[in-house]
């Protein structure tokens, strides 16, 4: 079992659309998650960044940790073409700063 | 804002030749990592290093070198470059404890080795 598994995707919703991407991992060491966006021929970067469990909202985002479950997701709100991209989940167990396990990502479309 | 530029987007080698991937860092980050991305795959830790001088081996570190004489550069070094390593190449680095110490990447440099 790998330590961090992503929903392959790819996904393509409406404009509008709520979206709920997930992550589950398997080392209950992990106390850092993040997640990150990137664009078509650019790198990843930092969009969510949560310690330990809970819920952290940003405007139309919200990352939700479930360490019970092992179980992560970011949700969207009212969906945006701009919002396309690849997302990836990452978690560390000792800091966002250090070594982080990622997701493979999961490529999001939205249609206008 | 901190950036991380690595000096080519995209580089096309012959096989056998002996490639350097350059990276710099302008936030005083202490650490610094190189990644491989391919579809299906996602992102495969190469090489880090935590400190000036000091390396650390990823995920899959084989044909592959650092170097890291300075705290903002580090290099990935293709010792003799094969197809298989062909690849979006992405450089990061992280330091400090809050959130202004996540990773940041760089853009990516695009190889193609044929």
């Amino acid at each position: 079992q790998k330590e961090v598994e992503q929903d392959p995707g790819p996904l393509s919703v409406p404009e509008g659309a709520i979206v709920s991407l997930n992550c589950t991992y398997s080392n209950s060491a992990f106390q850092y998650f993040m997640w990150y966006r990137q664009y078509s021929r650019k790198g990843p970067e930092l969009l969510m960044y949560t310690y330990s469990s809970g819920n952290k909202e940003d405007g139309r985002f919200t990352a939700q940790v479930d360490k019970s479950s092992k179980y992560i997701s970011l949700f969207i709100r009212d969906s945006q073409p701009s919002d396309s991209a690849t997302y990836l989940c990452a978690m560390s167990p000792s800091g966002a700063n250090s070594k982080l396990t990622f997701g493979k990502g999961i490529t999001l479309s939205v249609r206008p | 804002d901190v950036k991380v530029t690595q000096s080519s987007r995209y580089l096309v080698k012959r096989t056998g030749e002996k490639v350097f991937l350059e990276c710099v860092q302008d936030m005083d980050h202490e650490n610094m990592f190189w990644y491989r991305q391919d579809p299906g795959l996602g992102l495969r830790l190469i090489y880090f290093s935590y400190d000036v001088k000091m390396k650390e081996k990823g995920d899959i570190p084989e044909g592959y070198s650092v170097s890291r004489e300075k705290k903002e550069r580090f290099s990935l070094i293709l010792e003799s470059a094969s197809t298989n390593q062909t690849s979006m190449y992405l450089c990061a680095s992280s330091g400090g404890q809050d959130i202004r110490g996540c990773y940041t990447f760089g853009s990516g440099t695009r190889l193609t080795v044929v």
